[in-house]
């Protein structure tokens, strides 16, 4: 079947790093998203990484591993309105989009 | 970057009436768009993928009856919730994809309440 992995939910400190992992079993590989949530809206596109390595958007980073099934979602200089939910979302062979449960990210001042 | 609109935003609506949701690509052509439902604190769920003058595929368990999709022309897709009960109360998103791109690009969103 096809899975993907994240962790429920993160705490993190305003100013600090925290990076949210994603793990992926799927039937095919066609690129790696991460998406921003927030309570009561739609998801905000962030990042894509179809190659391995770390794409770089100014205070946030994606790094994907095919071989590994793994990606990671990096937050730097964290501010307060980042408390949200981050997706991790695979589109497979098919090009739909498998998504993840979501990380719900705490950040505390 | 491309924007996909959604209406209404929110919708309260008695049990046994139907309703429908619109979304629309403003500045690009979908020829794909898919429709998704979210319930408090959970992962988005699949509905269904339309493509523009096909029919809808409904993914596993989802009514295609009571979940009606049409996707008439490039820029607009609509999903009738038809004879609606309190457990079809959720957010449901739309999201639109052009040929060209990979991304999909998400509407706001539409929270329904059937009382």
């Amino acid at each position: 079947g096809q899975n993907i992995d994240q962790p429920t939910e993160m705490t993190a400190t305003e100013g600090a790093i925290v990076q949210i992992n994603c793990t992926y079993q799927t039937s095919g590989f066609n690129g790696l998203f991460w998406y921003q949530q927030h309570a009561g809206e739609a998801p905000t596109f962030l990042s894509y990484n179809v190659l391995d390595g770390l794409e770089e958007k100014g205070r946030f980073s994606s790094f994907l591993s095919r071989s590994k099934g793994y990606s990671y979602l990096l937050l730097k200089e964290l501010q307060m309105k980042d408390s949200a939910s981050y997706l991790c979302a695979v589109m497979d062979s098919n090009y739909q989009l498998i998504w993840g449960a979501g990380t719900k990210l705490i950040i505390k001042p | 970057g491309a924007v996909v609109s959604q209406h209404p935003s929110r919708v309260i609506c008695k049990s046994g009436t139907s309703v429908k949701i619109e979304c629309r690509s403003l500045d690009f052509q979908a020829t794909t768009m898919f429709w998704y439902r979210q319930f408090p604190k959970k992962s988005l769920m699949l509905m269904a993928t339309s493509n523009e003058g096909s029919k809808a595929t409904y993914e596993q368990g989802v009514e295609k009856d009571k979940f009606l999709i049409n996707h008439a022309s490039l820029t607009l897709s609509t999903l009738t919730v038809t004879s609606a009960h309190p457990e079809d109360s959720s957010f449901y998103i739309c999201s639109a994809r052009d040929r060209q791109d990979y991304e999909q690009y998400f509407g706001p969103g539409t929270r329904l309440t059937v009382t």
